[in-house]
């Protein structure tokens, strides 16, 4: 049963912490996803990758927000320093081809006190 | 980026009825997906409609696709409890999917 998998599944730390979240896609993707969930701004794309390309990352706070992909098997999405508009749900999605769906995650709840 | 808009954004109805939810987009597309998003859940992909089909069926849901008003429909007939999610329409571009604001469906029992 396939699946795309990510940790931690809750976080909750402190302004100025630096937060790693992991991502492992479903095996044989090549395309990665990173979202961001709130309640006010709704679902909101950060970064996707291609073949483990950043294709796409203008969704996303340069100045503390960074996402990688070491690997074909690993996608990391990083906030250094966290700051408490960052609390939300993160989402990992992967899929196969340009226009086909997309597998989510069960997300990261990251709570920045 | 969100293209496109849900309508209604919350709709309660009682068990056994039928749900319609509502999409508009912008843009010309390759395909338009709905998913569903359970609380505290990820999302759930339910059906892709491409831009040359006007109806598709998966079990108890019906999507209609009108590109040339550029909006979609997903009908959830014989309602359950179980269908009490957030439902999502996105629109695909160039890899990426462009999302509406979802429409949050109770089903009363």
């Amino acid at each position: 049963d396939a699946r795309v998998t990510q940790t931690p599944r809750h976080k909750v730390t402190e302004m100025g912490q630096e937060v790693t979240m992991r991502c492992q896609p479903i095996l044989g993707h090549n395309t990665v996803f990173w979202y961001r969930q709130t309640m006010m701004q709704g679902l909101e794309l950060l970064a996707y990758f291609r073949n483990r390309a950043p294709l796409d990352d203008s969704g996303m706070p340069k100045d503390r927000f960074s996402a990688e992909m070491p690997d074909a098997t690993l996608a990391t999405l990083k906030i250094q320093p966290s700051e408490p508009r960052d609390s939300a749900v993160y989402f990992c999605a992967s899929n196969a081809g340009q226009y086909n769906e997309q597998f989510f995650g069960p997300g990261t709840r990251l709570t920045v006190l | 980026s969100q293209q496109g808009e849900e309508d209604p954004q919350a709709l309660s109805i009682q068990e056994g009825e039928n749900a319609t939810m509502n999409c508009s987009y912008k843009t010309s597309i390759n395909n338009l997906q709905w998913y569903r998003q359970n609380s505290g859940r990820g999302l759930v992909h339910l059906i892709l409609i491409r831009s040359n089909e006007r109806e598709k069926h998966s079990g108890r849901l019906r999507v209609t696709l009108d590109t040339s008003k550029k909006s979609s429909s997903l009908l959830i007939t014989a309602s359950r409890a179980a269908d009490t999610a957030s439902y999502f329409c996105a629109t695909a571009g160039n890899y990426q999917l462009i999302w509406g604001a979802g429409t949050k469906l109770i089903i009363k029992p």
